[in-house]
């Protein structure tokens, strides 16, 4: 199947700090990925979908200019995490749609641990 | 928009016994729905999905999941559980093919089994 690598797999980071996590579609291209958050014994939460060459957008609830996103190409979109605190510590997931099947699921990358210090 | 619920948030069973872990969604048109299973500290496995067609799905290890309309529901089901299925399992509903194409997953279910 199609493979999402997402990069660093775990990243430790000092409070106030930026962290930049990237999501990669490996064999196709995407022009939607979308970003999942997922706290300890908790679901995923959609944060927000990211569109290529566009402007993110995000779920209720998301602050935008705390996490950043961009999607400059078809297979790559970046989440930064900016200054970041510790209940920013979470499990960051991101996934791709190819954009040329129309009737595929979404492939899901591994997963980003995020522990802020 | 969509929604998704597991009505069970626990399930302990017995290796060998069988295994069913409910779901229920809510979406105004035909939904395309997921089951995926998580290990502790690791990422997403996709056990089976359903986009059209029978409604009656196989997945990958010995899992279905039957789709009813009526009842708006996507149960996962497995004849015979092993110890290996103790993970966390996620039903998710999406909505492909249109503007609002994103996927939105339940809360989980956490099984564990008895040896």
């Amino acid at each position: 199947g199609a493979v999402v690598s997402q990069h660093p797999s775990r990243v430790i980071c000092k409070s106030g700090t930026s962290v930049k996590i990237e999501c990669r579609s490996l064999d196709f291209q995407a022009t939607t990925m979308f970003w999942y958050r997922q706290f300890p014994k908790q679901s995923l939460m959609l944060m927000a979908t990211s569109n290529e060459g566009s402007k993110a957008t995000y779920e209720q609830g998301v602050e935008k200019d705390k996490f950043l996103i961009n999607h400059a190409s078809l297979t790559l979109s970046t989440l930064t995490v900016t200054s970041a605190h510790p209940e920013d510590s979470s499990f960051y997931i991101c996934s791709a749609r190819d954009r040329v099947s129309t009737n595929t699921e979404a492939f899901f990358g591994q997963g980003t641990r995020l522990t802020v210090v | 928009a969509q929604s998704v619920t597991q009505p069970d948030i626990h399930i302990t069973v017995s290796e060998g016994a069988s295994l069913e872990l409910r779901c229920n969604y809510s979406y105004g048109a035909t939904p395309y729905l997921f089951w995926y299973v998580q290990s502790p500290g690791q990422g997403l496995q996709l056990l089976l999905k359903y986009f059209s067609g029978d409604t009656l799905v196989q997945g990958i290890k010995g899992f279905e999941a039957e789709f009813k309309r009526s009842q708006s529901s996507f149960n996962l089901r497995k004849p015979s559980v092993h110890w290996s299925d103790a993970a966390e399992y996620f039903c998710a509903v999406g909505a492909m093919g249109t503007s609002y194409d994103k996927v939105i997953f339940g809360p989980g279910t956490s099984l564990s089994v008895i040896p």
